[in-house]
């Protein structure tokens, strides 16, 4: 059964240090989302891509975040700086988009911890 | 501002006993109610999803109940089993590819 892959599992880094995590998403699926999830709540979207190109960035935190999906396939999300309040599991997920139903695959996210 | 408001936060319910979760939502823009299982150290998995164009839909041992007037919607895990032990999130999107807006998920515990 396809999944989408995310890596790494987990990561652990100092505060103002640089952190990426990547995302290959289920072949074929158009649509990418970066969501974060703190520790006992749900998730929430910080970007989605259609293809290459951002459909919403709307709460992804511009000054330190960035994500690109360069050819429309895997996607990367950086941190840059990282701060404690960071610490969370980075999701990723992707559906058909347009053609879908609405079904969103996860994969099984990047937990970060910020010390 | 939650978009989506579940509750309650935990549940402890007995094996072979019914769970019940519900979720409440304001936008009536939204048209698809998913509900998703997560594991510990895993990612959500879609268990069951609902447009309001039904009141009811059935899977399984997983029931979804729908309320349009109310703008509440339920999930029911019938004869409840220790391996549903898991944290569930409903959820609600506008849209075909829109983003899902996430309730705040409840922690299931199946005693055997």
């Amino acid at each position: 059964e396809a999944e989408v892959a995310q890596s790494p599992r987990y990561k652990i880094t100092e505060k103002s240090q640089a952190v990426a995590f990547w995302c290959d998403p289920i072949s074929g699926h158009a649509t990418l989302y970066w969501y974060r999830q703190i520790l006992g709540q749900g998730p929430e979207l910080l970007v989605q891509f259609q293809d290459e190109s951002v459909v919403d960035d709307s709460q992804l935190p511009k000054d330190r975040f960035s994500a690109e999906r360069l050819k429309g396939v895997d996607s990367t999300l950086k941190i840059q700086p990282a701060e404690l309040g960071d610490s969370a599991m980075y999701l990723c997920a992707s559906s058909h988009g347009r053609l879908a139903k609405n079904i969103q695959y996860f994969g099984a996210g990047t937990r970060l911890s910020v010390l | 501002q939650q978009q989506v408001k579940q509750s309650p936060q935990s549940l402890i319910v007995q094996k072979g006993g019914i769970s019940i979760i519900n979720c409440a939502y304001e936008n009536t823009a939204f048209d698809y109610f998913p509900w998703y299982q997560q594991f510990p150290g895993k990612g959500p998995a879609l268990l069951i999803a609902i447009r309001p164009d039904v009141s009811e839909k059935k899977e399984g041992r997983f029931t979804i109940s729908f309320n349009k007037s109310a703008k509440q919607f339920s999930l029911h895990i019938m004869d409840s089993q220790p391996g549903d032990s898991a944290t569930y999130f409903c959820a609600a999107s506008m849209g075909t590819g829109n983003q899902f807006y996430f309730g705040t998920g409840t922690s299931l515990t199946v005693i055997p």
